[in-house]
């Protein structure tokens, strides 16, 4: 199937740094690319969708402003946390969909301290 | 609108027993139903898809699932399983002919015990 890879796996930072996470579309384009965040024990929450060359649609109660998303290529989409908190501690997922299958990232366990 | 709820979030079997896994779902249109696993730390990979062909869906792993309209069910099964097989799954379903955004159930932690 499709490969989407997502970087880094695992970050920790210090509380009010920024972190940017990325995701690309290994073998295919990708003009959309939605970003997840999971909590422990809990599903998949869509914070957003990517929309290469244009801005990204938010889901309700996401701040635009703390989670920066950019698409810049077809193959690239990137999620920034900007000055984390510890609460924003997490695993955040990217997915790619193609021929109406979402193909997933490993994930970036964000750890701030 | 469309759901899927996932029955148990906690399900606990011997290794060669019999798996399965409940989810029900709710849409408005003619659904896309699907199963993920999730292993610790790692993204989603998706174990099989139902796509309005045959209702007895067959995935990897040797997972199958079957997609009954009049029960709105699309349970997961395995008949003997394995330790590998622990794990997170999730039911997603989207819309057939619109977005294809998956909306996830709650998932269930399958614990295999030796």
């Amino acid at each position: 199937g499709a490969v989407v890879s997502q970087h880094p796996s695992r970050v920790i930072c210090k509380s009010g740094t920024s972190v940017k996470i990325e995701c690309r579309s290994l073998d295919f384009q990708a003009t959309t690319m939605f970003w997840y965040r999971q909590f422990p024990k809990k599903s998949l929450m869509l914070m957003a969708t990517s929309n290469e060359g244009s801005k990204a649609t938010y889901e309700q109660g996401v701040e635009k402003d703390k989670f920066l998303i950019n698409h810049a290529s077809l193959t690239l989409s990137t999620l920034t946390v900007t000055s984390a908190h510890p609460e924003d501690s997490s695993f955040y997922i990217c997915s790619a969909p193609i021929d109406r299958l979402a193909f997933f990232g490993q994930g970036t366990r964000l750890t701030v301290v | 609108a469309q759901s899927v709820t996932q029955l148990g979030s906690h399900v606990s079997v011997s290794e060669g027993a019999l798996v399965l896994l409940r989810c029900n779902y709710s849409s408005s249109v003619p659904p896309y139903l699907f199963w993920y696993v999730q292993y610790p730390n790692q993204g989603l990979q998706l174990l099989l898809k139902y796509t309005s062909a045959a209702t007895l869906v067959k995935g990897i792993n040797g997972f199958e699932a079957e997609f009954k309209k009049s029960e709105t069910s699309f349970h997961l099964t395995k008949p003997s399983a394995h330790m590998s097989d622990a794990a997170e799954y999730f039911c997603a379903v989207s819309k057939s002919g619109g977005s294809y955004i998956p909306t996830f159930g709650r998932g269930t932690s399958l614990i295999v015990h030796p």
